[in-house]
């Protein structure tokens, strides 16, 4: 069974603390790996797909990595307005729904 | 980007009330679209997946004459809460993605927040 787990579940950080957040995922073939953002009362907001182990795409703050058996959600110097759920979903077949990790509440407090 | 808009965003309404949900595809066609439930500090979880002139797919344990789903066209899907129920209460998501193209990703309405009294 495809499963993926995300971790810390909860994430609290100083403005300017920069940290990581982990999605490790058990799929029988990958062929996208997605993070999204995710505010209270919202749809998730898409931030970056990989496709591949060693693909790196970063946006503003935020940079994703990807290995084999896992993802990291890099953020540099974070400030209080990325605060919100980060979700990160695996795709293992063609026209296949994404299948999503529980996701972990970032906090960045100023 | 893509836009996918959800309507309405909050609906309250009495146990017994049948509801239903709008997602439209704003630029682009939405040949699949995807339905999710979402409870408090939980992750999304897919109800069914629909394709544009098909029956919609279901998740098991979803009860497909309760949920009822319609994609009609390219860039509009609904879901019509039957007969709805305190327990139903939750906040529904919808989700589109386009044509297969280098795994294009999902992109997701804003939600409809539902509370059956």
């Amino acid at each position: 069974e495809d499963q993926v787990t995300q971790s810390p579940e909860a994430l609290r950080l100083q403005e300017g603390e920069s940290s990581s957040l982990n999605c490790s995922y058990t799929v029988s073939g990958l062929r996208g790996l997605f993070w999204y953002r995710q505010d209270p009362g919202k749809g998730p907001e898409f931030l970056f797909t990989l496709y591949s182990a060693g693909e790196e795409k970063e946006k503003e703050r935020l940079k994703a990595t990807l290995t084999k058996k896992e993802s990291f959600l890099h953020i540099t110097a974070p400030k209080p307005e990325d605060s919100a759920t980060y979700l990160c979903a695996v795709q293992v077949g063609g026209n296949t729904p994404l299948v999503f990790g529980k996701g972990t509440r970032l906090s960045v407090i100023a | 980007g893509a836009v996918v808009s959800q309507h309405p965003s909050w609906v309250i309404c009495k146990s017994g009330t049948s509801v239903k949900i709008e997602c439209r595809s704003l630029d682009f066609q939405a040949t699949t679209m995807f339905w999710y439930r979402q409870f408090p500090k939980q992750s999304l979880m897919l109800m069914a997946t629909s394709n544009e002139g098909s029956k919609a797919t279901y998740e098991q344990g979803v009860e497909k004459d309760k949920f009822l789903i319609n994609h009609a066209s390219l860039t509009l899907s609904t879901l019509t809460v039957t007969s709805a129920h305190p327990e139903d209460s939750s906040f529904y998501i919808c989700s589109a993605r386009g044509e297969q193209v280098r795994n294009q990703p999902q992109h997701f309405g804003d939600g409809t927040r539902l509370s059956i009294l």
